[in-house]
């Protein structure tokens, strides 16, 4: 099994819907971070989280937010979807003390 | 920010060249890793860099950190159909946690 999986694998919406997308780890590890991966442009950084409910903001929040309820779950929401949201999603666990990040499969979102 | 500068941003290659791709960085970073995306995947883990001047290898792949800790490179030897994908640098600097990826190099090999 997976040790980060993201909910759901592809997602066509559209403007002004608000989405909500899951990660989840089985590597009890501390640290949650979600990026957006757009052609060209790598993975920039959204929001991160070093614990439950610390929040910290990344280069590109605006227009999204996140909820840290539990260790093992990091969830970013769209408010309001746009079409320039249009991308592909990632979330990343590591370790406190370590660098490696694990990154799940991602979510491939469709704003229309 | 920390920037990193990655190249090449594409490379097409014969089966059985050797690959090489650097990034560099505007700053000095503490820790260099070097990723792999598959198509449809997340990245994945190949290498990790942790003193200046180190050269660590993982089976035809071989990536030293910079002397100067602003760069970091990447080789490929002898390359197969199955390196083909996205390669993504990445950065520490400083006390934080966060890291700087590069934007990263397409890699198609022809068979």
């Amino acid at each position: 099994d997976a040790d980060v999986t993201q909910t759901p694998r592809n997602r066509i919406t559209k403007t002004g819907k608000r989405i909500m997308l899951e990660c989840s780890q089985t590597k009890g590890h501390d640290r949650m971070y979600w990026y957006r991966q757009d052609p060209g442009l790598g993975l920039r950084l959204i929001y991160y989280s070093f614990d439950v409910k610390d929040i910290n903001k990344g280069e590109i929040s605006d227009g999204y937010s996140v909820s840290r309820q539990a260790q093992a779950k990091f969830s970013l929401s769209l408010e309001s979807a746009i079409p320039n949201q249009t991308a592909l999603y990632f979330c990343a666990t590591t370790k406190q003390g370590t660098d490696t990040q694990y990154f799940g499969p991602g979510t491939r979102l469709t704003v229309l | 920010g920390q920037q990193l500068n990655q190249s090449p941003q594409s490379m097409f290659i014969q089966e059985g060249e050797d690959v090489s791709m650097n990034c560099t960085s505007s700053s000095i970073f503490n820790t260099w890793l070097w990723y792999k995306q598959d198509p449809g995947e997340g990245p994945v883990l190949l290498i990790a860099l942790y003193k200046a001047g180190e050269l660590t290898s993982n089976g035809r792949l071989t990536a030293q950190f910079g002397i100067t800790r602003k760069d970091s490179f990447l080789n490929i030897s002898a390359s197969i159909p199955s390196d083909v994908g996205i390669y993504f640098c990445a950065g520490r600097g400083g006390s934080n946690y966060k890291l700087t990826f590069g934007k990263g190099t397409l890699l198609t090999v022809n068979p």
